[in-house]
């Protein structure tokens, strides 16, 4: 099927630096996702993406998170300054239309020392 | 506030048998339900879904049966094998979502795990 790639697979950081988490998705989707799961929880929605915009935000996608798709390359997301909170796996994922399948990638692991 | 609750946390069923797989919603508004499979490791992945104009939606060993009155579903997979052993989770979204978009609230996942 239709794959998401992210990068890197797992990203060890410091408390208070910066991380990018790279999201490579299906070629042809417009919708675009991330995702927070801690360890055996569930999975808790950050952020839509759709035409170069944020769409749509939850209460965890905090001011130090943003997102872009730079001409139509990785979709990003950034973390400025990163948090003891935010380790955790980040799931990207695209859809072709808003109320369409996810697919999702494989994660990231992020942790922050 | 959870939107999207899913019973039991973990279930053990031997090979052959049927496994169920419980799932409630509180927002009338979801009217797409869909069933995501994770491995260990992995993304989660499209298993089967429903939308509320249907109460039955069945994909091979796959079945889920849906209760709109109730706001309740369940996804049940019939002669389990070792390979199902995995987290499944329920989602639902509601269309008209911000520019058509789909947001996806998830359960808490139920961790199924299927003995030989």
């Amino acid at each position: 099927g239709p794959k998401v790639l992210q990068i890197p697979s797992h990203q060890i950081i410091d408390m208070g630096q910066m991380v990018t988490l790279n999201c490579d998705p299906v070629s042809n989707h417009l919708y675009f996702y991330w995702y927070k799961q801690i360890l055996g929880q569930q999975m808790e929605f950050l952020v839509n993406f759709y035409n170069g915009k944020v769409m749509e935000k939850s209460k965890l996608f905090k001011d130090q998170f943003s997102v872009e798709r730079p001409d139509g390359s990785y979709f990003t997301l950034k973390i400025q300054p990163t948090a003891l909170e935010d380790s955790a796996v980040y799931f990207c994922a695209s859809s072709f239309l808003g109320g369409d399948t996810l697919y999702f990638g494989a994660g990231t692991r992020l942790s922050v020392l | 506030q959870q939107q999207v609750r899913q019973s039991p946390q973990s279930l053990t069923v031997w090979e052959g048998e049927t496994a169920i797989l419980n799932c409630s919603y509180e927002n009338s508004a979801f009217d797409y339900f869909p069933w995501y499979q994770q491995f260990p490791g992995e993304g989660p992945a499209l298993l089967i879904a429903i939308r509320s104009v249907s109460d039955k939606k069945e994909d091979g060993r796959f079945t889920i049966f849906f209760n709109k009155r109730e706001k309740k579903l369940s996804l049940h997979i019939t002669d389990s094998q070792p390979g199902d052993s995995a987290t499944y989770f329920c989602a639902a979204s509601a269309k008209g979502g911000q520019g058509g978009s789909a947001k996806l609230i998830f359960g808490e996942g139920t961790k199924l795990t299927v003995s030989s």
